[in-house]
């Protein structure tokens, strides 16, 4: 069990362009989840799966923002056309049901 | 919708010193409540875990009470050193069981 893993780890674009992330989950653990951290605040919860099913989303995110987690491993997390207001620290979870969740180290974007 | 405070904001303690950090929610009706650590730039580090129907949970240094009825926990560090600073973040769980956070303590423990 190595945790959860991100990458990549740093992201810095120019407004317009197309970003990927990419989370790793701990491989016994269906559940997923994206958060959202910006600069002195706790994390934002963006949208959450259960295997390959995307269960919730949350109004943050926009439709520039997609997530997938095609069969039920690891997940991926794009924002189309981005804007500096989406400079934040992206960060990844992933539990067993009703159970803790384990968050990876992040990926923190910036948006020039 | 649940709404997390958490106070202080920001603690600055000499090494040595007990002290309690609180966390409030407005929605009582929740499964769980964790308590995080978070060094600068870096992930979360689960610290404790209080299932709805505990009152409280220890590890080492650390003690996590949670009175649900009145939507609060605290965070008591015993013996705080040098090595605790960080900031401390609060989220209950209800729902689809996604975190909901609070805006955290910032601890800083001088040597």
């Amino acid at each position: 069990d190595t945790g959860v893993s991100q990458d990549p780890r740093h992201k810095i674009t120019k407004r317009g362009q197309n970003v990927t992330f990419r989370c790793d989950p701990i491989s016994e653990h269906n559940r997923l989840y994206w958060y959202r951290q910006t600069l002195g605040q706790g994390p934002e919860f963006l949208t959450y799966f259960q295997n390959e099913a995307q269960l919730e989303k949350s109004r943050l995110l926009s439709d520039r923002f997609s997530a997938e987690r095609p069969k039920g491993s690891f997940s991926t997390l794009e924002i189309q056309r981005t804007e500096q207001g989406d400079s934040a620290m992206y960060l990844c979870a992933s539990s067993q049901p009703w159970d803790t969740q384990y968050f990876g180290p992040g990926t923190r974007l910036t948006v020039l | 919708k649940q709404e997390v405070t958490q106070i202080p904001a920001a603690l600055s303690v000499p090494e040595g010193e007990n002290l309690v950090l609180n966390c409030s929610f407005t929605d009582s009706a929740i499964y769980n409540l964790q308590w995080f650590r978070q060094d600068p730039g870096k992930g979360l580090t689960s610290l404790l875990l209080i299932q709805s129907s505990q009152r409280e949970q220890t590890s080492g240094r650390l003690n996590a009470s949670l009175d649900k009825s009145s939507g609060r926990s605290t965070l008591y560090i015993a013996a705080s050193q040098p090595g605790d600073s960080a900031t401390y973040l609060c989220a209950p769980t209800s729902g689809t069981y996604k975190y909901i956070f609070g805006t955290g303590t910032r601890l800083k423990v001088l040597a």
